[in-house]
């Protein structure tokens, strides 16, 4: 039973560009949420989705990030006009139902030159 | 705003030793209580939970106990292993069944 997977595990990015950052939950799978980690700290909540609905938004800043969760296909985390304060380790996390006990991805470490 | 606060930053111990971290949270509210396990270039992976009804949990060589009156958990490794060494992450739940909040890490090093 594969995890939950996360791609790219690294991708770096110029200011101004565009990061899609993709996520796969595990098989059976519905619920998906984002955190965003900076060096020595810890996650920080983003975004929480079901298929086809954003449930709750309330950690991911109004402009430049937006995410979706379609019927088909991975969770995708977009960030428009990167600037580095976005460097920073991003993580997804997916659950079968809505629920504290999360299963984390290996993380998307997002690089803004 | 919710916090959590964990304590210490790093510790290192000697393999075989014990080692204790600790988290106070701030949310009277809060009713579950997990501990991640992160290596490096890894996501968090969950060790142990618990929840509030419960004062202490264990699973082999972890335990996590909790105080709700003082609003604080603490998680407990004994006989500690090289493969134990990892930064350690504990949370709180607050407002809803899903958000929880983070401590800001402990480096565990584990000294042969």
């Amino acid at each position: 039973n594969a995890g939950v997977m996360q791609n790219p595990r690294h991708l770096v990015r110029r200011r101004g560009q565009e990061a899609r950052l993709r996520c796969s939950p595990m098989k059976g799978h519905s619920h998906v949420y984002w955190y965003r980690q900076l060096p020595e700290e810890g996650l920080k909540f983003m975004v929480y989705l079901q298929k086809e609905n954003i449930i709750d938004e309330s950690g991911m800043p109004k402009e430049r990030f937006s995410a979706e969760f379609p019927k088909e296909g991975p969770s995708i985390l977009r960030i428009q006009q990167v600037v580095r304060g976005d460097s920073a380790a991003y993580f997804c996390a997916s659950s079968p139902q809505q629920d504290y006990e999360q299963y984390f991805g290996p993380g998307t470490r997002l690089t803004v030159t | 705003g919710e916090n959590v606060e964990q304590h210490p930053s790093t510790l290192s111990v000697q393999e075989g030793d014990s080692a204790v971290i600790k988290c106070t949270y701030s949310d009277s509210a809060s009713n579950y209580f997990p501990w991640y396990k992160q290596e490096l270039g890894k996501g968090p992976q969950l060790i142990i939970d618990i929840r509030s009804n419960v004062g202490e949990k264990k699973d082999q060589r972890i335990a996590v106990t909790l105080n709700k009156t003082a609003k604080h958990f603490s998680l407990h490794i004994t006989e500690t292993q090289p493969e134990d060494s990892a930064v350690y992450f504990c949370a709180a739940s607050i407002r809803s069944n899903y958000q929880l909040i983070w401590g800001a890490g402990t480096k565990l090093i584990i000294k042969p």
